[in-house]
């Protein structure tokens, strides 16, 4: 199947910084990722679509200038975390397109101290 | 929005048993997916189904799109310890540009006792 990498797997920042996660495709062209949000235990959440020469779409509730996405290329899509928050700490994933069917990344574990 | 019901919500069995969970929606999809999800991992992908009433098998592991396009099931053979982890079931809506959003249920845990 399609795979995705992610980097870093795991961030530890201090209050206040900025952060980036990168999201590649390595075997195929994605016009459209996705970055979700995982809280322990619970489901993964959309925060918003990201297309590539475009401007993402965030779902309901998500900050975008607080999260944001750049998808400068077919393979790369970025998640700026900024001005981090301990509330901000989590599990993001993202995930690629590939016809009907969406490959997610292995995560970054974001820890905000 | 639409939401996902899916159950159980954790499951322990013998090694050896088979194991059956299920979702359900409010809403029509177009495609359902399964993923299974390890600790610190990002989910993968098991099942995709594509048409109301197709089945579907990889493994052990088989799936069923309900005709009514409204929910799913997944059922897993013959479970073996690795099969632990926690199953999610996806909904799959166009959502135009040729994109689809991805809408999940909150996982089944499955635990396999050896």
């Amino acid at each position: 199947g399609a795979v995705v990498s992610q980097h870093p797997s795991r961030v530890i920042c201090k209050s206040g910084t900025s952060v980036k996660i990168e999201c590649r495709s390595l075997d195929f062209q994605a016009t459209t990722m996705f970055w979700y949000r995982q809280f322990p235990k619970q489901s993964l959440m959309l925060m918003a679509t990201s297309n590539e020469g475009s401007k993402a779409t965030y779902e309901q509730g998500v900050e975008k200038d607080k999260f944001l996405i750049n998808h400068a290329s077919l393979t790369l899509s970025t998640l700026t975390v900024t001005s981090a928050h301990p509330e901000d700490s989590s599990f993001y994933i993202c995930s690629a397109q590939d016809r009907d069917e969406q490959y997610f990344g292995p995560g970054t574990r974001l820890t905000v101290t | 929005g639409q939401q996902l019901n899916q159950s159980p919500q954790s499951m322990f069995i013998q090694e050896g048993e088979d194991v059956s969970m299920n979702c359900t929606s409010s809403s029509i999809f177009n495609t359902w997916l399964w993923y299974k999800q390890d600790p610190g991992e990002g989910p993968v992908l098991l099942i995709a189904l594509y048409k109301a009433g197709e089945l579907t098998s990889n493994g052990r592991l088989t799936a069923q799109f309900g005709i009514t396009r409204k929910d799913s099931f997944l059922n897993i053979s013959a479970s073996i310890p690795s099969d632990v982890g926690i199953y999610f079931c996806a909904g799959a809506a166009y959502s135009g540009a040729g994109s689809y959003q991805l809408t999940f249920g909150k996982g089944t845990k499955l635990s396999v006792i050896p």
